[in-house]
């Protein structure tokens, strides 16, 4: 199976700051992979899909990138809604395995 | 509106089984990729299975045989039937639904209901 690995596993940073995020598989995946972000006691919701297409509803500031093994999620100017977990996904073959999670906190 | 509401959770012993029940509204699942989708107390996201528009299904590796994924079309249900239970399958089960059509993101979730958890536990 596919594996994916984030980094980092945390992240602390303040409103108003640039943040990335990094999802890699252990093979190539071409551009299958979706980033979702969830907060506590609710379901994930679905930022990117394709590795850099924003969902519908999707603020700009969240941008995707990235194709083969790297990619990375992108917060151009952190929002206090902001701060969650953020997960990779990809869906080139099954399992549709998930990365680890980024929790991303207030400094 | 899209909306997944699901039931059948709860506290079941281990070895016993548990049926997970998933319905929509506003959209009709035997047109639909469903994923269920798990995540433990206080850890990540599991992807469990899949039933696609065509009814064919596919489940994690860990899961395979004694997970099921199925649908009743006549009732607009998708089920996850579980067997075999064991203490490391408690979790909060979500279905979802994937965005559907014929690209490679076809089977992408993008609504998700509330959850249901489930505990097994003597």
């Amino acid at each position: 199976a596919i594996q994916l690995t984030q980094s980092p596993s945390s992240l602390s940073a303040s409103v108003g700051d640039r943040v990335t995020i990094t999802c890699r598989a252990s093979q190539g995946i071409s551009n299958a992979l979706a980033w979702f972000q969830q907060t506590p006691g609710k379901p994930p919701k679905l930022l990117v899909y394709d590795a850099s297409t924003l969902e519908s509803g999707v603020p700009s500031r969240f941008s995707g990138s990235g194709s083969g093994t790297d990619f990375t999620l992108t917060i151009s100017s952190l929002q206090p809604e902001d701060f969650a977990t953020y997960y990779c996904q990809h869906f080139n073959s099954y399992p549709h395995i998930f990365g680890q999670g980024t929790r991303l906190e207030i400094k | 509106e899209v909306q997944l509401v699901q039931s059948g959770g709860g506290l079941v012993q281990p070895g016993w089984s548990l049926r997970l029940s998933c319905a929509p509204s506003g959209f009709i699942v035997s047109n639909s990729f469903i994923n269920w989708v798990r995540q433990a107390p206080g850890k990540g996201l599991e992807w469990v299975s899949i039933i696609y528009s065509d009814g064919r299904t596919f489940h994690a590796d860990s899961m395979q045989g004694r997970f099921t994924i199925s649908r009743d079309n006549s009732k607009n249900i998708v089920y996850l039937q579980m067997s075999s239970l064991r203490p490391e399958d408690t979790a909060v089960y979500y279905c979802a639904r994937a965005r559907g059509g014929n690209a490679a993101h076809k089977t992408v979730s993008e609504y998700w209901g509330q959850g249901t958890l489930v505990t097994v536990s003597s």
